[in-house]
């Protein structure tokens, strides 16, 4: 059964730092998504990783995958404050399901 | 362009009425999905259908909750008897195919009083 989890699951920085969250995940998962959600708001697709040493840049964002270590991360250059929201990997088990961790709520401050 | 469209937006009802969700997909999305969103948590996968077909429901919590998609576009997730338990936002998203990115609609935020 897959799991994942996120950590931190709170984050609180300043603008113009650079920050990294982590997804772990237990077992195979043939894909894994980062997501963006605003207060309120929809889900918001950010990067599908598909294989190992997988890395996608999108802006500030880059999202990287390691098959091996089961681990995904999603990595913050130079933050600015739009990009405040909570963010949710998840990864897809073999029923199609998305399995999500609980999200990390990335605060930035001026 | 038009995205996942959710109907109602929020919704207030008594415990032990029934009610009714409904998720319009983006056109032409084979799959569709939806989830279960509590407060400060990621999505809990509920059901899934491709086309008109409901691959997977194991994610339904009790047998008074159902979900339909007869014409393979617009579905409507249906909550008998609701329980305070039930009040979360409800998610539909909707996908080329199963393995695509998934669309996700606003949600509807459910309330059992």
């Amino acid at each position: 059964e897959l799991k994942v989890e996120q950590n931190p699951l709170f984050l609180s920085m300043q603008e113009g730092k650079n920050y990294t969250i982590y997804c772990n995940y237990s077992t195979t998962s043939d894909r894994l998504y980062w997501y963006r959600q605003d207060p309120g708001k929809s889900l918001e697709s950010l990067f599908v990783l598909l294989s190992n040493g997988a890395v996608k840049q999108e802006g500030r964002l880059m999202a990287s995958l390691d098959t091996k270590a089961r681990l995904s991360t999603l990595h913050i250059t130079a933050a600015v404050h739009d990009l405040s929201a909570t963010y949710f990997c998840a990864g897809r088990d073999s029923n199609y399901q998305l399995i999500w961790g609980a999200g990390t709520k990335l605060i930035i401050k001026p | 362009g038009a995205g996942v469209s959710q109907s109602p937006r929020y919704k207030v009802a008594k415990r032990g009425q029934d009610v009714a969700l409904r998720c319009d997909p983006i056109s032409g999305h084979v799959s569709l999905f939806w989830y279960q969103q509590a407060l400060g948590q990621g999505p809990e996968f509920l059901t899934y259908f491709q086309n008109e077909a409901q691959l997977d429901k194991s994610g339904l919590p009790s047998d008074r909750f159902f979900a339909e998609r007869p014409e393979g576009s617009v579905s409507t997730l249906k909550i008998q008897r609701t329980q305070q338990e039930d009040s979360a936002v409800y998610l539909c998203a909707s996908s080329l195919a199963g393995y695509q990115p998934q669309h996700f609609g606003d949600g509807t935020r459910l309330s059992i009083l």
